[in-house]
């Protein structure tokens, strides 16, 4: 079980906007920047957001971070039937001196 | 452009001992922290190791503390990750993915470029 905690399932028709949290604890989400990984299946993760609502270059901005206290979100905008995929949020933990992944959201587009 | 090749993955028994190796291109090997990343069959992902630049600090996941090593060798541009004590829980899709800077800690836990994994299987 993970340190840092995620939906498991999250959905949205073409369009919409949807926002999937992660949560967690003083000692990594709120000390520390988030990041989150888009994984379609069978593929490796890539990066989607850096120290916690930076963009790499070539991820639309319909792709956004935030985050408060213990807890951060990712949210997508314009959702399209090409971002279902698995979303995980991560971070770096002080106590553990290393990085922790929640266990990821699934998400579906209607 | 980056390119990251995993290999040395395969099925064993348990108590058994693996080396994955791991080879980068396309950028200044040494300028860049490197980590283990592994995904277990329908799972999510886990972290398991992490290196900075030079190699002069690396850190690992509790769960494989004691059992697996993580090194490196710039003058090749290769990574390794040697594995003792296998058991059935470290079946899993290792991972290769780069840091963009040098250190890996809390300054830059971020992983921009990843493999496609090699498979390890563990079994009796």
């Amino acid at each position: 079980q993970s340190v840092v905690s995620q939906p498991p399932s999250a959905s949205g028709t073409p369009g919409q906007r949807v926002t999937m949290s992660c949560s967690g604890s003083r000692s990594n989400i709120e000390n520390n920047f988030v990041y989150w990984y888009q994984q379609v299946p069978g593929t490796a993760p890539k990066l989607l957001i850096f120290k916690t609502n930076q963009r790499p270059s070539g991820v639309p901005d319909r792709f956004s971070g935030s985050k408060s206290g213990t807890s951060a979100s990712l949210a997508i905008s314009g959702l399209r039937s090409d971002d279902e995929a698995d979303y995980y949020c991560a971070a770096w933990d002080d106590s553990l001196s290393g990085v922790v992944f929640g266990g990821g959201t699934r998400l579906t587009v209607l | 452009e980056v390119q990251i090749l995993e290999s040395g993955g395969r099925s064993l028994q348990p108590g058994g001992s693996l080396r994955l190796s791991c080879v980068a291109s396309g950028f200044t090997f040494q300028n860049n922290a490197f980590s283990w990343v592994r995904q277990a069959p329908g799972k999510g992902l886990e972290w398991v190791s992490g290196t900075s630049g030079s190699g002069a600090d690396t850190y690992y996941a509790e769960s494989v503390k004691g059992r697996f090593t993580m090194s490196r060798d710039n003058s090749k541009s290769v990574l390794y990750l040697h594995m003792n004590s296998l058991r059935a829980e470290d079946t899993a899709l290792y991972y290769c993915a780069r840091s963009p800077g040098f250190y890996f800690d809390n300054r830059n836990p971020a992983h921009d470029h990843w493999g496609q994994g090699t498979l390890v299987s563990v079994f009796s």
